[in-house]
């Protein structure tokens, strides 16, 4: 059955430092998501991605976040200069088409760690 | 803005027994979905059920059943015949019924099965 990959599955890095963190989703879908659960916290919407091109983000997703499709297969999440509370696990989804009867189908997570 | 709140951080049920996990939620929308994803130990998030809100008949996955009050806006997820392969996070989540597809995530429910 296909399923949404993500490497690495956890990444350490020091504060300020950027980090990239990949996903691969599910060959035929469309759209595309980062969540976030900063632990024993809620899963938070990060960002929506379609087309190429951002469709929504969050407050939380400021100027120190990027996302990119560079190659058809990856969906990557960069963090340009990482803050001690960036520190979570980052989810991405994927789904075939948009609107609640499509499945968002969600990866492992990438436990993020700054010091 | 819209919420989702799940009142109890864990529950526990014997096998075989039947639980009910609680999940409320507040939007001034009409048009939405209700959702509740399973997260077990180390493993993705996988969707359980979905709820149509103009939908009145409540889902029905197997063993899996919601208790859809719109006007109370709760969202309440019946296991039956609870199993050892149940255990897991279960978290409540919403969608509005346009473009944008975001899901917003309750802080979710621990369960655990004991034999």
């Amino acid at each position: 059955e296909p399923e949404v990959t993500q490497t690495p599955s956890h990444q350490v890095t020091q504060m300020g430092q950027e980090v990239i963190l990949r996903c691969v989703p599910i060959s035929n879908h469309l759209y595309f998501y980062w969540y976030r659960q900063i632990l024993g916290q809620k899963v938070e919407f990060l960002v929506s991605f379609y087309n190429n091109e951002i469709s929504e983000k969050s407050e939380i997703f400021d100027d120190q976040f990027s996302v990119e499709r560079p190659d058809g297969s990856n969906f990557t999440l960069k963090i340009r200069s990482t803050k001690l509370e960036d520190s979570a696990m980052y989810f991405c989804a994927s789904s075939a088409l948009a609107g609640g009867l499509f499945e968002q189908f969600f990866g492992p997570g990438t436990r993020l760690t700054v010091l | 803005a819209q919420t989702v709140t799940q009142s109890q951080p864990e529950m526990s049920v014997q096998e075989a027994e039947t639980v009910t996990l609680s999940c409320t939620y507040d939007t001034s929308e009409n048009n939405y979905y209700l959702f509740w994803y399973k997260q077990p130990p180390s493993r993705q998030m996988i969707l359980v059920i979905r709820q149509e809100a103009y939908k009145q008949q409540n889902a029905t996955e197997n063993r899996f059943s919601v208790n859809f009050q719109k006007a109370a806006k709760s969202f309440s997820l019946k296991i039956s015949d609870s199993q050892l392969g149940d255990t897991a996070m279960y978290f409540c989540a919403f969608s509005v019924l346009d473009n944008t597809d975001k899901l917003i995530f309750g802080t979710g429910t621990r369960l655990q099965v004991f034999p």
